[in-house]
């Protein structure tokens, strides 16, 4: 049993450059969400989905799309780079939004120059 | 909006106890407790429903007082492993956003 999986676990990214973020569950979870994490913070919600199909904002949404075709996926796309994005980004899962636990992916690590 | 935790960060030796408070201004669905070590994704403890109750984890335990929004973590007999950064998320009355507190960064020396 995987759990979350979660890829690339380090890239570098140009400044105005796009990439996805890819993040995978095998727990059947309807409940999935991304979060930052900047160096000693806490972690920022940036996207959320119930269900597929279903997708919300969080705390800090702007400059990232989400989408959420299957049970199991939930992409996360940087649209346009910039050095602010820097961060450790978690990739969480869950049964349910705020009845269960979550359970994280080990994370990736983005610097943009 | 996020809760606030305190202490920001604790020393203690082993065998000594702590507590970890979390507190919020909007009413809540739940509370949820993580440990994170350095470099590591965050692992779940524990969740409390709103309902005011009070569950147990090993030697760590957790109350939720739902009418004043907070929370509290205990850990006794602090073991070595114990170590960490903890971190309380409210998850909103509606049950849909999981926000997390700035952390709480425990030390357990020899």
């Amino acid at each position: 049993n995987a759990g979350v999986t979660q890829t690339p676990k380090f890239q570098v990214l140009k400044t105005g450059q796009s990439m996805t973020l890819q993040c995978a569950q095998d727990m059947n979870h309807e409940y999935m969400s991304w979060y930052r994490q900047d160096p000693g913070m806490g972690l920022r919600l940036i996207h959320y989905s119930v269900g597929a199909g279903i997708t919300d904002q969080g705390e800090v949404p702007n400059g990232y799309n989400v989408s959420r075709s299957t049970t199991e996926d939930f992409p996360l796309r940087l649209l346009s780079a910039a050095p602010s994005q820097t961060s450790v980004y978690f990739c969480a899962s869950s049964y349910s939004s705020g009845g269960s636990g979550y359970t994280f992916g080990s994370g990736t690590r983005l610097t943009v120059v | 909006q996020q809760p606030v935790q305190s202490p920001q960060a604790v020393i203690l030796r082993e065998g000594e106890d702590a507590v970890i408070n979390c507190s919020s201004s909007k009413a809540l669905y739940s509370v949820h407790w993580y440990r994170q070590k350095h470099g590591e994704a965050p692992v779940f403890l524990m969740i409390l429903l709103k309902g005011g109750e009070q569950k147990g984890h090993e030697k760590i335990s957790a109350s939720f007082n739902e009418k004043k929004q907070q929370s509290s973590l205990y850990l006794t007999a602090s073991q070595l492993s114990y170590s960490g950064t903890y971190f309380c998320g409210t998850c909103n009355n509606a049950g849909n956003m999981l926000t997390f507190g700035g952390g709480t960064r425990l030390m357990v020396k020899p």
